[in-house]
């Protein structure tokens, strides 16, 4: 079946530095959506995204959808405490299908 | 916040006990699907619910179970409850009729079997 990995699976930093994570499929498809969990929350959609090498960006967030199809990058900058919790990325197996696969998460830390 | 409200948000169950969690869905929103989430990993789909019938399932075996209401509210159901149970279940909704899959979460219920 469709796996995601991501990488790194943590990561400490500083406050003020930038992030950068990714993601890759086992499988091309055409969706890429990543997604952040706080504690004791649901995940919460940060950006999607729908055609390889688009680039979008959320505020400080920037997300791209890799050439080859089969990954994705996520970049936070100057990273702030409320950023911390653990990204994840998804994807739906079949186009246009609801239910979604996701990655096994990057739990990001920072230090004041 | 996503407008997907689910009950309770923990609860504590014995093993071989069965358990009902709730979920509301956003708005506009026709259909549900329901995750397992274990300690840190991803959440794992379970099923999707469309129009009041499962429309898609997991991995997990029949004593998970799930309904749909005429209002796109939604049920899900564990029987016989193992202590692997224990996790964070979570409610998604979407709007089949999109092209892209956009899921939106509730906050999940936190299941304890003891």
């Amino acid at each position: 079946g469709q796996q995601l990995n991501q990488n790194p699976q943590s990561m400490f930093i500083q406050e003020g530095e930038d992030v950068s994570m990714n993601c890759t499929s086992s499988s091309i498809f055409n969706t890429w959506l990543w997604y952040k969990q706080d504690p004791g929350e649901g995940p919460v959609l940060l950006i999607a995204l729908y055609k390889a090498g688009e680039l979008t960006s959320n505020g400080r967030l920037t997300a791209q959808f890799g050439i080859t199809r089969k990954d994705s990058f996520l970049n936070i900058s100057a990273s702030i405490p409320s950023d911390v919790g653990i990204y994840f990325c998804a994807q739906p197996p079949i186009q246009g299908a609801q239910k979604l696969v996701f990655g096994q998460g990057t739990r990001l830390t920072i230090n004041p | 916040e996503t407008g997907v409200t689910q009950s309770p948000t923990h609860l504590i169950k014995t093993r071989g006990q069965q358990v009902t969690l709730r979920c509301s869905s956003q708005s506009g929103h026709n259909t549900v699907s329901w995750y397992q989430q274990a300690l840190g990993q991803g959440p794992q789909f379970i099923f999707q619910y469309y129009r009041e019938e499962e429309n898609g399932r997991g991995n997990f075996p029949p004593r998970f179970s799930g309904l749909q209401f005429p209002n796109y509210s939604s049920e899900l159901n564990v029987n016989a409850l193992e202590l692997d149970d224990s996790a964070l279940y979570l409610c998604a909704s979407s709007l089949v009729s999109r092209a892209n899959t956009e899921a939106f979460f509730g906050q999940g219920t936190r299941l304890t079997v003891v």
